[in-house]
């Protein structure tokens, strides 16, 4: 059974600061990775999608990486601003059972 | 201006009454969904609907019940059976599958139940 983990569970930064979200899973057969944006109380924002067969997406200030292999994808954000403070969650597509399994979430706070 | 509505914002409800909860989507998308987030939880598939008059339960379907009669409306119910209603309640929808393409969500609905 897939687990999809993001640890920590919440992370505050100074203002400026690059910074690293982690996201992990247990079953490395995945079809895609995607990361969301979510705002207090509001629904979630699709940033980045990885496909199984790529290793990176980048938009802006974000990028995404996946190692299917070690079960690890990480979020990428350069030079934080306080608009970036959101709770960001991770979910991995599963082709078996077209199945999309969430993790917890990671809130993050940037201080100004 | 396209994407997904999800109405109301707030409601709340007494134990033991039933209460519709809406969803539309002007985005030409085929499939739909219905997720329950809890404090501190995932997001869990509730139903889920890849095409009109078909739709499939999700994970944690007790208690909860769905139409499709159209494409743009996925309307989700939340029974008396349902022992723990309250939570955020999120809509989605996908041109296909639940994993091939990329899922675009509504706003949600708080429902507090009391």
């Amino acid at each position: 059974k897939q687990e999809v983990t993001q640890i920590p569970a919440a992370l505050s930064v100074p203002e400026g600061e690059n910074l690293v979200l982690n996201c992990s899973f247990t079953d490395s057969a995945i079809y895609n990775l995607q990361w969301f944006r979510q705002d207090p109380g509001k629904g979630l924002t699709s940033l980045l999608l990885i496909q199984s067969s790529q290793r990176e997406q980048t938009s802006g200030r974000l990028n995404a990486s996946l190692d299917k292999s070690s079960g690890r994808s990480t979020l990428y954000i350069a030079a934080s601003q306080p608009g970036d403070s959101a709770t960001y969650l991770c979910a991995v597509g599963m082709n078996r059972d077209d199945k999309i399994i969430f993790g917890k979430g990671t809130r993050l706070h940037i201080l100004p | 201006d396209g994407g997904i509505t999800q109405s109301p914002k707030y409601l709340f409800r007494k134990e033991g009454q039933n209460v519709t909860l809406s969803c539309e989507q002007n985005l030409n998308h085929d499939a739909m969904y219905w997720y329950r987030q809890d404090p501190g939880q995932g997001l869990r598939l509730i139903y889920y609907s890849q095409i009109v008059n078909d739709f499939q339960k999700g994970d944690i379907a007790e208690g909860y019940s769905v139409s499709r009669e159209k494409k743009e409306s996925f309307p989700l119910t939340v029974t008396s059976a349902q022992k723990n209603p309250t939570a955020f309640y999120l809509c989605a929808s996908s041109f296909a599958g639940q994993v091939s393409y990329e899922q675009y969500f509504g706003p949600g609905t708080r429902l507090t139940v009391t």
